[in-house]
């Protein structure tokens, strides 16, 4: 089993669409969670940090499950400008060993 | 403000040839480091990590080699490339106990 797994993609949305991303880890000690963005062949950007109690930041929102192991991004009123990968991070106590997903690729269109 | 910066941006390499990819951090101290390689299409793979001057923490048995010869400079090293090695390697550091990861811009390698 992946140490984080994301839902494949990619999405196809239009603008103004709601669309929501899925991610589960597997290791119950994870202390911290991100969202992070890749334009195609760029470096990844941080997006935002997903906290238990959950957070938004403009169209977007995070929230975390410690039970399930689950995290979400929800991406409202599409733009196509929010095309791109969008990738799950985990990281261990300390900030150590910090794990990727494979990422979901979003394509907005007009 | 802090600044992360690594090259060569591009580079195309033949098999069996050395490697050498530096990536220095300006603005933070005892940061955690990191390398990750990204294969066409693919997630990021974590290659090594550092916590410190001369440790290494290698995640992937392969014929790559890390090493942090001061604080805020880390490279990455081949002796002899395979066709496999292509990809883009990522270079990030970290806050200690933070997490957020803050990349460079990318060194795109072709081995051909």
């Amino acid at each position: 089993r992946k140490e984080v797994e994301q839902d494949p993609g990619p999405f196809n949305v239009p603008e103004g669409a709601t669309v929501a991303f899925n991610c589960t880890y597997s290791n119950s000690a994870s202390q911290s969670f991100f969202w992070y963005r890749q334009d195609c062949r760029k470096e990844p950007k941080l997006l935002m940090s997903v906290y238990s109690s959950g957070n938004e930041d403009g169209r977007f929102t995070a929230q975390l499950n410690r039970a399930s192991q689950y995290i979400s991004l929800l991406i409202r009123d599409s733009k196509l400008s929010d095309s791109a990968t969008y990738l799950c991070v985990v990281n261990g106590a300390g900030g150590f060993k910090t794990i990727f997903g494979a990422g979901t690729r979003l394509f907005v269109k007009a | 403000s802090q600044t992360i910066h690594q090259w060569p941006a591009t580079l195309v390499q033949p098999v069996g040839s050395p490697l050498s990819l530096e990536c220095t951090v300006e603005g933070t101290s005892n940061p955690n480091l990191y390398w990750y390689r990204q294969a066409a299409g693919r997630g990021l793979q974590l290659l090594f990590y550092s916590v410190g001057i001369g440790q290494i923490s290698s995640e992937v048995p392969q014929n790559l080699s890390a090493s942090r010869p001061q604080d805020r400079q880390f490279i990455l090293s081949s002796k002899k490339l395979l066709l496999s090695d292509s990809g883009f390697y990522l270079c990030a550091w970290s806050d200690q106990g933070n997490g957020e990861l803050f990349f460079g811009e990318g060194s795109r390698l072709t081995v051909l």
